[in-house]
């Protein structure tokens, strides 16, 4: 099956700095890489999402690249706020019965964001 | 737009009892996940349905374990039995066609 290794697993950062969160999958056949954001006592909400056909996306301060070869996709996040603070989950989805994607996520990051 | 709802939002039980949890998807979502996050981990993924047909389930998914999606729109997920290492949070995850899934809060368990 699909192993996702996600590093590192805490970040802390000062206000207005940089993050970056790398993750490497397994299965060649993944195709579908989603970014999920858990606060504390809520579920993950999607931040942004990737697909196999493209190598990289932005959509304002976060941006996600994949580079297929290598197997190994990362989370940018700029100019971070506190209010960024959570964990940050990455995930590997493969194709499901019905044409769904089901993933496999990382073990999360802990980010930290200093004001 | 009222998002993914579970209840109850935490459940304490005693070991060896039964329990069950309820989702309720975004009403037009007609794929429906459960999932399972123990501390510190990333989301597990258990079973998956599209309308009432449940289409995948993991390995992970014991002979305790029994999910429904009777009518195709809310779901239902039992454990018999239950044991200490079914301590987790449950979480439920909804999706249309072509569209990324959506996780509602979760319900703790908590197996004494």
């Amino acid at each position: 099956g699909e192993n996702v290794e996600q590093h590192p697993s805490t970040l802390s950062v000062q206000e207005g700095d940089s993050a970056v969160i790398k993750c490497t999958y397994s299965d060649s056949a993944s195709n579908y890489f989603p970014w999920y954001k858990q606060e504390l006592g809520k579920g993950p909400q999607l931040i942004i999402d990737i697909r196999s056909n493209v190598g990289e996306k932005k959509d304002q301060r976060i941006a996600v690249t994949l580079n297929k070869t290598a197997k190994h996709f990362s989370l940018h996040i700029t100019e971070t706020q506190p209010e960024d603070s959570a964990v940050y989950f990455c995930a590997a989805s493969r194709k499901a019965s019905g044409g769904s994607y089901i993933p496999t996520f990382g073990r999360g990051t802990s980010l930290i964001v200093h004001p | 737009d009222t998002g993914v709802s579970q209840n109850p939002r935490h459940k304490i039980t005693k070991r060896g009892q039964n329990v069950t949890f309820r989702c309720d998807p975004i009403s037009e979502h007609n794929r429906l996940y459960w999932y399972r996050q123990t501390l510190g981990q990333g989301p597990e993924f258990l079973t998956y349905f599209q309308n009432e047909a449940q289409l995948e389930k993991s390995r992970l998914l014991s002979d305790r374990f029994s999910a429904e999606r009777p009518k195709g729109s809310f779901s239902t997920l039992e454990i018999q039995r239950t044991e200490q290492g079914d301590s987790a949070m449950y979480l439920c995850a909804s999706s249309s066609r072509n569209q990324p899934q959506h996780f509602g809060d979760g319900t703790r368990l908590s197996i004494l």
